[in-house]
């Protein structure tokens, strides 16, 4: 079956970049997905690329796919202190009929220190 | 701008008990999903609902676990008689479409004492 890994956890400095990883195994047509959790909080879509794309950006995002390792990141610029949250990998393979079932690495937990 | 609502947000039960899980989708969306996280674990996939029916659930959704959409707006969960590995947070989700983003409600942490 499908498995997502991920580090889990990352510290950064305000105003640096940072760059999360993760793999996955599904081999087939696939979205991939970044969700964001802040404490308390549910799980908020940041943004998902289609596993036939190399790259997407969107604002300070910028994912990056590497199709023959099955490695994604997610870049955030210039990384803030509002950025710091716990962000999922999440996979889901493209079939046909009644739904769309995730599967979620273990979340990456960024700390952005001043 | 709309918003997927769960109840209650946090619930304690004896082992054994009944608990239903409740949750009010975005109300244009079609499909809907469970999905729980034990403490330190993964997000793990339960079910997914559509069409008034399950359309697909993972081996984690065992007869002890049932959904239903019982009116226009809620879409429950329900564990017949708890045990303590049913401790979990469980999120509730809902998309337009198949394929379109999955809007989390903020969960409801269950406890199993």
């Amino acid at each position: 079956g499908e498995d997502v890994e991920q580090s889990l956890f990352l510290s950064v400095r305000e105003g640096d970049s940072s760059v999360i990883n993760c793999t996955y195994t599904d081999s087939s047509s696939t979205y991939l997905y970044w969700y964001k959790q802040e404490p308390g909080a549910g799980l908020q879509l940041l943004t998902y690329i289609f596993s036939n794309m190399d790259m997407k950006q969107d604002q300070r995002l910028t994912v990056l796919l590497n199709k023959k390792d099955k490695h994604l990141s997610l870049r955030i610029a210039d990384t803030q202190t509002g950025d710091s949250a716990i962000y999922f990998c999440a996979e889901s393979p493209i079939l046909t009929g009644g739904g769309n079932k995730l599967t979620f690495g273990t979340g990456t937990q960024l700390k952005v220190e001043l | 701008e709309p918003e997927v609502t769960q109840t209650p947000s946090h619930q304690v039960t004896q082992m054994g008990q009944e608990v239903i899980l409740r949750c009010v989708p975005i109300s244009n969306h079609l499909y809907f999903y469970w999905y729980r996280q034990i403490l330190g674990q993964k997000v793990e996939f339960l079910v997914s609902f559509y069409n008034n029916e399950i359309s697909e659930k993972s081996e984690i959704f065992d007869d002890q676990f049932s959904v239903e959409r019982p009116d226009g707006s809620n879409f429950t969960l329900k564990i017949r008689s708890t045990k303590l590995e049913d401790s979990a947070m469980y999120f509730c989700a809902s998309s337009q479409r198949e394929y379109n983003e999955q809007f989390f409600g903020p969960g409801t942490r269950l406890t199993v004492l």
